[in-house]
């Protein structure tokens, strides 16, 4: 079963708009991690928040991560229509190290 | 520096047949984990490996198996296909676990007719 629960499942917005996507976890995390996905391709690592983390940047992207809540958010800021793909957030659990557990994405539409 | 390699980009087999996927991590990455990538399960955890040896596995029938060379090289078996096994079966290396970022191969699109 997956950890994490991402929303919305979709979402459509214009290029230069902002896109939030929204991860949901269910136990105790080391570190969480957000992966891009191009149509059925392989996935792109682009950031890691560790759990004693609350906000991370990494150009467009920011981060933040709230265990008290479980949860974390992915903002893209300044759309491209080249950033339309899919997005999942990938939590590596706090007792073992050897595997990520993903959830099930947020498709991103971003029309020019 | 070179990615993570998968071979075959694309395989079609029979119900019943066996398929062996390929793996060449990223130099220097010693973890090597499999995923099963389907529209109705998601991404699914198959298991991972470290200097030859298997860390962790998840939760899938013994069909399913792997190895990891010296080289860190891997592979992941199935065996008795069944249709259900038509997936995107993705390879992700690491340095050295999950405190580290994964890197992923382009897959592997497996369809079992």
């Amino acid at each position: 079963s997956q950890q994490g629960e991402e929303d919305p499942q979709a979402l459509s917005i214009q290029e230069g708009e902002n896109a939030t996507m929204n991860c949901s976890y269910k136990t105790s995390i080391n570190n969480l991690q957000w992966y891009r996905q191009n149509s059925g391709r392989g996935l792109v690592h682009l950031i890691l928040i560790r759990s004693n983390e609350r906000e991370k940047h990494s150009g467009r992207l920011r981060v933040t991560l709230d265990t008290s809540k479980k949860s974390s958010s992915l903002l893209i800021t300044a759309s491209r229509a080249a950033d339309t793909a899919s997005y999942f957030c990938a939590t590596a659990l706090a007792t073992g190290f050897q595997k990520l557990v993903f959830g099930t994405g947020t498709r991103l539409l971003v029309s020019p | 520096k070179a990615g993570v390699t998968q071979t075959p980009r694309y395989l079609i087999k029979t119900r019943g047949q066996q398929v062996t996927l390929s793996c060449s991590p990223i130099s220097g990455h010693r973890s090597v984990s499999w995923y099963q990538q389907t529209p109705g399960q998601g991404l699914q955890f198959l298991f991972e490996y470290f200097s030859e040896t298997q860390r962790n596995k998840g939760n899938f029938p013994g069909r399913f198996s792997g190895r990891q060379f010296s080289n860190s090289r891997s592979e992941m078996n199935v065996s008795t296909l069944e249709l259900g096994d038509s997936a995107l079966y993705l390879c992700a290396s690491s340095l050295r676990d999950t405190t580290y970022g994964y890197t992923f191969g382009s897959g592997t699109r497996l369809t079992v007719v």
